[in-house]
């Protein structure tokens, strides 16, 4: 069964550096999301892309965000400068269609020190 | 209100037992519902689509109400390998676009 990977499993980086975590989504979906989840807490909704430009961004995904979709086929999220309250699991997802259900990646757990 | 509320549980069943989760939603233009499982420190995994007019899927049965704004989930025969988060999403659809929201998740755990 075809699946969602990212790259790399574990980030450990220093606050106030760039952070780069990516994501293959599955081959014939159209429709891309980042998601965060703080230790303990639940999941939350970041940013959705199709069509090569970002169609949703929540609260969370501020300025130091950014999202690319730089080949056809990798997908990634970069943190400019990154902080101490980044630190979660980042869960990318994909789908076919938007009503359809999203299939997530098994996360790329973030740690600033 | 929150958007989609779940129980936290813990909710700690014998094996054999029948266990039933409950979320609401606070957003009567939500479009689509599921349920999804998360076992410690890993991704979400769909666990089942919900419909309207009820679904079933082996020990499992998932209910929609929209008039209620409410979710179920039935788990009959429980297995040790049930005991896991089970969490609640509604598919939004904003601005043209679809996204996930999460409840905070229903823990499971089923005991020997």
């Amino acid at each position: 069964e075809p699946e969602v990977t990212q790259t790399p499993s574990h980030q450990v980086t220093q606050m106030g550096q760039e952070v780069i975590l990516r994501c293959v989504p599955i081959s014939n979906h159209l429709y891309f999301y980042w998601y965060r989840q703080i230790l303990g807490q639940k999941v939350e909704f970041l940013v959705s892309f199709y069509n090569n430009e970002i169609s949703e961004k929540s609260e969370i995904f501020d300025d130091q965000f950014s999202v690319e979709r730089p080949d056809g086929s990798n997908f990634t999220l970069k943190i400019r400068s990154t902080k101490l309250e980044d630190s979660a699991m980042y869960f990318c997802a994909s789908t076919e269609q938007g009503a359809q259900p999203q299939h997530f990646g098994d996360g790329t757990r973030l740690s600033i020190l | 209100r929150k958007e989609v509320e779940q129980d936290p549980g813990p909710f700690n069943v014998p094996e054999g037992a029948t266990v039933a989760f409950n979320c609401t939603y606070s957003n009567s233009a939500s479009q689509s519902f599921f349920w999804y499982r998360q076992d410690c420190r890993k991704e979400p995994k769909l666990l089942m689509s919900v419909y309207s007019s009820g679904n079933e899927d082996g020990r499992f049965t998932a209910q929609l109400n929209r008039a209620s704004q409410y979710i179920s989930l039935l788990i009959r025969d429980s297995k040790l390998s049930d005991s896991a988060t089970y969490l609640c999403v509604v598919n939004m659809l904003s601005s043209g676009t679809y996204k996930y929201i999460f409840g905070t998740g229903t823990r499971l755990k089923v005991l020997a």
